[in-house]
Order: structure tokens, then sequence, then C-alpha cells
């Protein structure tokens, strides 16, 4: 099946900075990306979707300008979470589609904290 | 719209019993319903899939899932609960149409000695 690497697994920023997540294809071409948000004990909401060579679609009530979407090309897609705060802290997660049928094969998500 | 419902945020069963984790869903389409799980900071393992053919499916883990579209459930069963069980447990629906997944609130398994 896919494979799909997610870095960092885990990071600590101070509010006000930027972090940057990345989402790796490692043995596929993923043309579109999906970008999950779990806070805890919670589900998981779909954020945006990247697509390769042309800007993201995001979902309602997520801010664009807030969480920057790049899809270069067709084995990385990266989340970046501009001037963090606190609420901004929850485990990220990314997920190539395959078929419609196969479901999706996850990164191992990335817990960001904010302090 | 699609949407999915879990019923039950915690089930908590002894070591051997029967685990039973409900799934409801909303599709006005015919759905690709799925499972999976997830442990504590890590991303989702798929347990099983329905697609289309045949309603009961049988995943990893011993986990099954029967499809049944006159109760529009998908409800997660396994015989005999083992302690590596426990973890979240997630119902998830997709749409031909979107390839988008729409996931359940999560259920927390419990497994007790």
């Amino acid at each position: 099946g896919a494979v799909v690497s997610q870095h960092p697994s885990w990071v600590i920023c101070k509010s006000g900075t930027s972090v940057k997540i990345e989402c790796r294809s490692l043995d596929f071409q993923a043309t579109t990306m999906f970008w999950y948000r779990q806070f805890p004990k919670q589900s998981l909401m779909l954020m945006a979707t990247s697509n390769e060579g042309s800007k993201a679609t995001y979902e309602q009530g997520v801010e664009k300008d807030k969480f920057l979407i790049n899809h270069a090309s067709l084995t990385l897609s990266t989340l970046t979470v501009t001037s963090a705060h606190p609420e901004d802290s929850s485990f990220y997660i990314c997920a190539p589609p395959g078929p419609i049928n196969y479901g999706y094969t996850f990164g191992s998500g990335t817990r960001l904290t904010v302090v | 719209a699609q949407s999915v419902t879990q019923l039950g945020s915690h089930v908590s069963v002894s070591e051997g019993a029967l685990v039973l984790l409900r799934c409801n869903y909303s599709s006005s389409v015919p759905p690709y319903l799925f499972w999976y799980v997830q442990y504590p900071n890590q991303g989702l393992q798929l347990l099983l899939k329905y697609t289309t053919g045949a309603t009961l499916v049988k995943g990893i883990n011993g986990f099954e899932a029967e499809f049944k579209k006159s109760e529009t459930s998908f409800h997660l069963t396994k015989p005999s609960a083992h302690m590596s069980d426990a973890a979240e447990y997630f119902c998830a629906v997709s749409a031909s149409n979107t390839g988008k997944l729409i996931f359940g609130q999560g259920t927390t398994l419990q497994v007790k000695p």
C-alpha cells in the first residue's frame, strides 16, 4: 500500500511564530493531499485539500492566511501554521487519497503545541 | 450531504467479551464506509471498508462490520476483545463524487482485564 511520511511528529513553538509540517508520499505520486486537524478527544475535521500545481481548497471556516498549504511537487505537500497561537495547538494529519474505494493512507500525524 | 454518527463516545468491555461499536450514516449517494483505529499520538489505520458487494466485511485484527442499508448502519464487531484493542475507533463515510472522508465523533474502546 501507499507509504506516507509526515514530519515532524511533534513540535513545540512560541506564540507568534510559524511552523511548517511536511507530508511526503514515498512510493507514489500524490496530486492531491487532504489535511485534517484533530483536537483532543475529538474527531478529525478536514481543513483543506492541496492540489499539485494549483491553489489549495479550504473548508468553510478555515483561515487561508493562517494555514498556508503548498503542494509544489507530486511527492510533497506542506502545511504552514503562521503566527501560531495556543488555540492552534492540535494534532494535524495528512492523507493522500487513493482510489475512492481504497480509503486513505494517513500520515503519522504532527502534534503541535503552541506555548 | 453526508454525515456519520457513532453512538457512544466510550465503550468498556472485559477482555474476551464481544466488542460492538455502533455507526450510523447519512448519505444521498451510495456510500463507501470505513472503520479506522487510532492509537495515542498516531495516525489512523484502516481496519476495514465497504464499497460494493458482500455486506459483511472482514478486516484486520479479527474485526468485521456489516453494511445494513435499511438501517443505514455499519456497526463494528469483534467476538473476543484483547487488551491491545484499546484505542480510539472512527467510522467514516465517503462519497464517490467527492473523495472526501467524513468522520464520526469517535468511540474510545476500553478493555478491562
